[in-house]
């Protein structure tokens, strides 16, 4: 089955700095991959996803890219505000109806 | 909507009690998901539905849990008899018929088990 690795486990960062979280997974055939943030005592929520068939999009200040040789991706967040300190999930799935496989998350600290 | 609703928020319990875990999904959801978070394990799926009905419980760490969906708008978690390690924070999810993709979390329930 797929299996899905998450580096750093935690991550600090001055305001206004980048951060960059990684992950990899192991299923060749995964083509769909979303990134959840679970801010504290929150539930986690979709943030920006991105499919196999494109290797990088946008969303205002978060970015993702994909490199299905190497078979991992990577989620870009820039300008980093404190509103931004959360754990983020990468998670991973392939074809048919197979349920997402996270990633053990990060924790991010956005320093003021 | 009101999303998924989970109950309760918070569940203190002595060991070898019985603690059921409650999930009311988003109408219309085929899908539906418990997950267990822990720090040292992150997100694990426990099992999921698909119209009620369980379709993979390979998650379930032991015969101590038991999970139950009787029907579209209701489903429950059980652990019997509880123990310290099954403190964590226990996330119901649900999902639309099409695909597997967008999870919709609830609150999640904490479960401190003394």
């Amino acid at each position: 089955g797929e299996n899905v690795e998450q580096h750093p486990s935690t991550l600090s960062v001055q305001e206004g700095d980048s951060a960059v979280i990684k992950c990899t997974y192991s299923d060749s055939a995964s083509n769909y991959f979303p990134w959840y943030k679970q801010e504290l005592g929150k539930r986690p929520q979709l943030i920006i996803d991105i499919r196999s068939n494109v290797g990088e999009k946008k969303d205002q200040r978060i970015a993702v890219t994909l490199n299905k040789t190497a078979k991992h991706f990577s989620l870009h967040i820039t300008e980093t505000q404190p509103e931004d300190s959360a754990v983020y999930f990468c998670a991973a799935r392939n074809s048919g109806n197979t349920p997402l496989v996270f990633g053990k998350g990060t924790r991010l600290s956005v320093i003021a | 909507d009101a999303g998924v609703i989970q109950s309760p928020r918070h569940e203190v319990t002595e060991m070898g009690q019985e603690v059921t875990l409650r999930c009311k999904p988003i109408s219309g959801h085929d899908y539906l998901f418990w997950y267990r978070q822990t720090m040292m394990r992150g997100l694990e799926l426990l099992i999921y539905f698909n119209n009620n009905v369980p379709i993979d419980d390979s998650g379930m760490p032991e015969d101590r849990f038991s999970a139950k969906m009787p029907n579209a708008s209701f489903s429950t978690l059980k652990i019997q008899p509880s123990e310290p390690r099954d403190s964590a924070v226990y996330f119901c999810a649900s999902s639309p018929g099409v695909g597997l993709e967008k999870l919709f979390f609830g609150s999640g329930t904490q479960l401190s088990v003394l």
